[in-house]
């Protein structure tokens, strides 16, 4: 059965910062990485999708790598615009996306 | 809202009425499927569907009917509301080239 794990539940950080979010998971094949931010009150925001081990994708401050048994999301010198829930999921067969339960992220000035 | 629309954005039940939970998609994409997120449950996948007609079950589907009968339209039926399914419900679609999830801005249910 897949799992994903992320880890810590929640994490505060002060403006600037840098620090990093884990993604654990366990898939029998994968077919895609998936780190969402959510904003309270509203839908999941799409960030990445990473397909294979060594892959790394940039966007602003944000940073998400994989290995083959997890994914780091690197926030570099945040602002308090970071903060949020980030939700990683996979995907193995089909569509379907198996996801974590979030790590919350509070930046405060 | 990511191509994605839901409606009505807030719900209140009572136990054992119905309702449909809307959502329409303006991307002509095939996919598309119903989440619900609970407090330290994560997001968890309910029904599902690969295109007009052709509907399946995820992981909670217990409660909840689907049909597909336009690509654009992939409403969520309660047909006896129970307070076990008081939740925030997401509906999305995928699209091509990355099979990328879209997701839409939710709604709130509470089920009295």
């Amino acid at each position: 059965e897949d799992q994903v794990t992320q880890s810590p539940e929640a994490l505060r950080l002060q403006e600037g910062e840098s620090s990093s979010l884990n993604c654990s998971y366990t898939v029998s094949g994968l077919r895609g990485l998936f780190w969402y931010r959510q904003d309270p009150g509203k839908g999941p925001e799409f960030l990445f999708t990473l397909y294979s081990a060594g892959e790394e994708k940039e966007k602003e401050r944000l940073k998400a790598t994989l290995t083959k048994k997890e994914s780091f999301l690197h926030i570099t010198a945040p602002k308090p615009e970071d903060s949020a829930t980030y939700l990683c999921a996979v995907r193995d067969s089909g569509y379907a996306l198996n996801f974590g339960k979030g790590t919350s992220l509070l930046v405060t000035p | 809202n990511a191509g994605v629309t839901q409606t009505p954005k807030f719900q209140v039940l009572k136990t054992g009425q119905s309702m449909t939970l809307q959502c329409a998609q303006d991307m002509n994409h095939e996919y598309m499927s119903w989440y619900r997120q609970d407090p330290g449950m994560g997001l968890r996948l309910i029904h599902y569907s690969v295109g007009a007609g052709i509907t399946d079950q995820g992981e909670v589907p217990n409660g909840y009917n689907v049909s597909r009968s336009t690509t654009e339209d992939f409403p969520l039926r309660l047909l006896s509301a129970a307070p076990s399914q008081t939740s925030v419900y997401f509906c999305n679609r995928t699209g091509p080239p990355t099979d990328t999830q879209y997701f839409g801005p939710g709604t709130r249910l509470t089920v009295l």
